[in-house]
């Protein structure tokens, strides 16, 4: 079983739609949560940081971390066209050490 | 701020040779490089980190013959694929964090290897 499980997609959404990405993952040691956005051939961007469990807003993005359950999301609002790229989550047990990612969740909102 | 540069973005060689990457913060001292690798419609994996001064610490299943790292200063970590072959064919991308202990990284743009 792989650390972190993320369904690839392809996701497609029309434009205006909530879009929920998740991640679930095995290691309960785990207390640091990330999402970033990647572009297609571009380094990764982070999005959301979240420490332990609870909920996080940014703007038309929200995060949620539930370790009891081992399951992360992140929420995207009001989807829009330039919302397009694969989405990753990552995750660490301890700060400033590596991360354990996803494989990415590829999103197309359409206009 | 926070920005990590990586050099060259694209490279393609011959099977056998040497590659060099060069990862750079550029407005910051960047205490722990790490680098990942990424193949096509596959997740981020990492292969090594790197502290200034000391040796890299490599993840299993990674040569650390083959995928050299030096660490030489605060703003510059470089990774050699030594007589790449096509197989070592990937998106090679390195990230950066400021300070010991926080956990934000902050990604370079990646860096495209073909072997021919």
């Amino acid at each position: 079983q792989k650390e972190v499980e993320q369904d690839p997609g392809p996701l497609s959404v029309p434009e205006g739609a909530i879009v929920s990405l998740n991640c679930t993952y095995s290691n309960s040691a785990f207390q640091y949560f990330m999402w970033y956005r990647q572009y297609s051939r571009k380094g990764p961007e982070l999005l959301m940081y979240t420490y332990s469990s609870g909920n996080k807003e940014d703007g038309r993005f929200t995060a949620q971390v539930d370790k009891s359950s081992k399951y992360i999301s992140l929420f995207i609002r009001d989807s829009q066209p330039s919302d397009s790229a694969t989405y990753l989550c990552a995750m660490s047990e301890q700060a400033g050490t590596a991360l354990i990612f996803g494989k990415g969740t590829t999103l197309s909102v359409s206009s | 701020g926070a920005v990590v540069s990586q050099h060259p973005s694209r490279v393609i060689c011959k099977s056998g040779t040497s590659v060099k990457i060069e990862c750079r913060s550029l407005d910051f001292q960047a205490t722990t490089m790490f680098w990942y690798r990424q193949f096509p419609k596959q997740s981020l994996m990492l292969m090594a980190t790197s502290n200034e001064g000391s040796k890299a610490t490599y993840e299993q299943g990674v040569e650390k013959d083959k995928f050299l790292i030096n660490h030489a200063s605060l703003t510059l970590s470089t990774l050699t694929v030594t007589s790449a072959h096509p197989e070592d064919s990937s998106f090679y991308i390195c990230s950066a964090s400021r300070v010991a202990g926080e956990d934000e990284q902050f990604f370079g743009p990646g860096t495209r290897l073909t072997v021919l």
